[in-house]
């Protein structure tokens, strides 16, 4: 089964700062991808997804961007964060017919 | 378009008592898959279980159980003899699958058991 590893587990950035999150995969291979983010109130957004190297699809017009250099990576950047980037990161990937998607153990992000 | 709801935002309950998480769901796509995830304290959202919507079978997992009702667009969960180590948020979600297989999720319910 597959393993989804994330970091860093939590993040304070200051408000203007950079942001890249990491997220590898373990034991399998052409996952599809997924950024998540959750606020407070627990509701979990889609942020990008990936169904392979390059392809990046946005459901949210925003301050992030994501990027797949290679088949098990899949990573969340922006230039420039604002308060209301913070939230709780969670990367998720999916194979084959099997539909459910594992989730990796999250980046909680603090802006200030 | 495609919703998932899950009306009960909170739900206390002491130990061992049993209880029952609802989802109802809209979706106008024959092929579907209906899931439940839960998220305890930590944070990582662990899955339990999907369910095809060309299977009403229900299905059991020792204290867990999930009742899929295609007429009233239900899948709801139950746990028996509930413990404290089931407290968490359950997340019930809908994805049509294909290759993109996006997942939509509820809103989610805080099951609060007390010893």
């Amino acid at each position: 089964s597959q393993t989804i590893h994330q970091w860093p587990a939590t993040l304070v950035q200051p408000v203007g700062s950079p942001l890249s999150l990491e997220c590898t995969v373990e034991g399998t291979s052409n996952p599809n991808l997924y950024w998540y983010r959750q606020a407070a109130g627990r509701g979990l957004q889609l942020l990008f997804y990936s169904v392979g190297i390059g392809q990046i699809s946005s459901e949210v017009p925003q301050n992030l961007s994501a990027s797949r250099p290679q088949d098990r990576q899949f990573i969340l950047s922006s230039k420039k964060l604002l308060l209301s980037d913070s939230g709780f990161y969670l990367c998720a990937g999916s194979t084959g017919s099997s539909y459910e998607q594992y989730f990796g153990p999250g980046t909680r992000l603090t802006v200030t | 378009a495609q919703k998932v709801t899950q009306a009960q935002t909170e739900i206390s309950v002491v130990e061992k008592e049993d209880v029952t998480l609802d989802c109802v769901y809209e979706t106008r796509d024959t092929t579907y898959y209906l899931f439940w995830y839960k998220q305890p304290p930590s944070g990582e959202l662990v899955f339990l279980i999907r369910r095809n919507s060309f299977d009403e079978q229900n299905e059991i997992s020792g204290r867990y159980s999930w009742n899929f009702q295609k007429s009233t667009s239900s899948f709801n969960f139950t746990i028996t003899a509930s413990q404290v180590v089931d407290s968490a948020v359950y997340f019930c979600a809908l994805s049509e699958g294909g290759a993109t297989n996006k997942l939509i999720f509820g809103t989610g319910t805080l099951l609060a058991v007390q010893p």
